[in-house]
């Protein structure tokens, strides 16, 4: 199966910005996104980046896809106190009927 | 547009009790998955379901987990005699079509005493 993961943790300053990485194993993954989880709630999706690509941006968020390395990272520009929140990498892969989850990054922002 | 709804949010069962989670997709959406999320863990895929017909559960339990999506109604996810193992969140999703970007709802939150 699909292995995907993420460091666990990452704090930054209020203003400046958070890069939230992850990896992934299986080559002919196809969707990547990006979803942030808020206490309690439930997975908002972000953004997400077919991998024929390079780079996605929508307005604050940037996504860059290394396909030879097979890593993925999420920029989040001027972060705000608001973004704190648990951010899942997943991929989609070729017959498969699901999407493969990271383990998380705990994004805390410091005033 | 209502996005994924999932009830109960919250849910608290004794040992031995059934546990049943309901989830209605999205407008439009007749794909659904249902997923759980162990405390401190990512989601890990369960079941894939069409309107009628299970199409992949290959990340289901074998016993006492069940999962169904009637021509009428939501998509319901029944757990048999639960154990405290089971206490996790469910969440499922939806999509317009298979491979589609999936979109979650917010979750239920079982707790086995």
């Amino acid at each position: 199966g699909e292995d995907v993961e993420q460091s666990l943790f990452l704090s930054v300053r209020e203003g400046d910005s958070s890069v939230i990485n992850c990896t992934y194993t299986d080559s002919s993954s196809t969707y990547l996104y990006w979803y942030k989880q808020e206490p309690g709630a439930g997975l908002q999706l972000l953004t997400y980046i077919f991998s024929n690509m390079d780079m996605k941006q929508d307005q604050r968020l940037t996504v860059l896809l290394n396909k030879k390395d097979k890593h993925l990272s999420l920029r989040i520009a001027d972060t705000q106190t608001g973004d704190s929140a648990i951010y899942f990498c997943a991929s989609a892969r070729t017959g498969a009927n699901n999407l493969f989850f990271g383990t998380g990054t705990r994004l805390t922002v410091i005033p | 547009n209502a996005g994924v709804m999932q009830n109960p949010r919250h849910l608290v069962r004794r040992r031995g009790q059934e546990a049943r989670l309901r989830c209605s997709p999205m407008k439009g959406h007749s794909h659904v998955y249902w997923y759980r999320q162990l405390p401190e863990e990512g989601l890990k895929f369960m079941v894939y379901l069409q309107k009628e017909n299970i199409i992949d559960e290959s990340g289901m339990p074998k016993e006492r987990f069940s999962a169904e999506f009637p021509k009428e109604g939501p998509s319901i996810l029944r757990i048999q005699q639960v154990v405290r193992g089971d206490s996790a969140a469910y969440f499922c999703a939806s999509s317009p079509a298979r491979q589609e970007t999936q979109y979650f709802g917010p979750g239920t939150r079982l707790l086995v005493l």
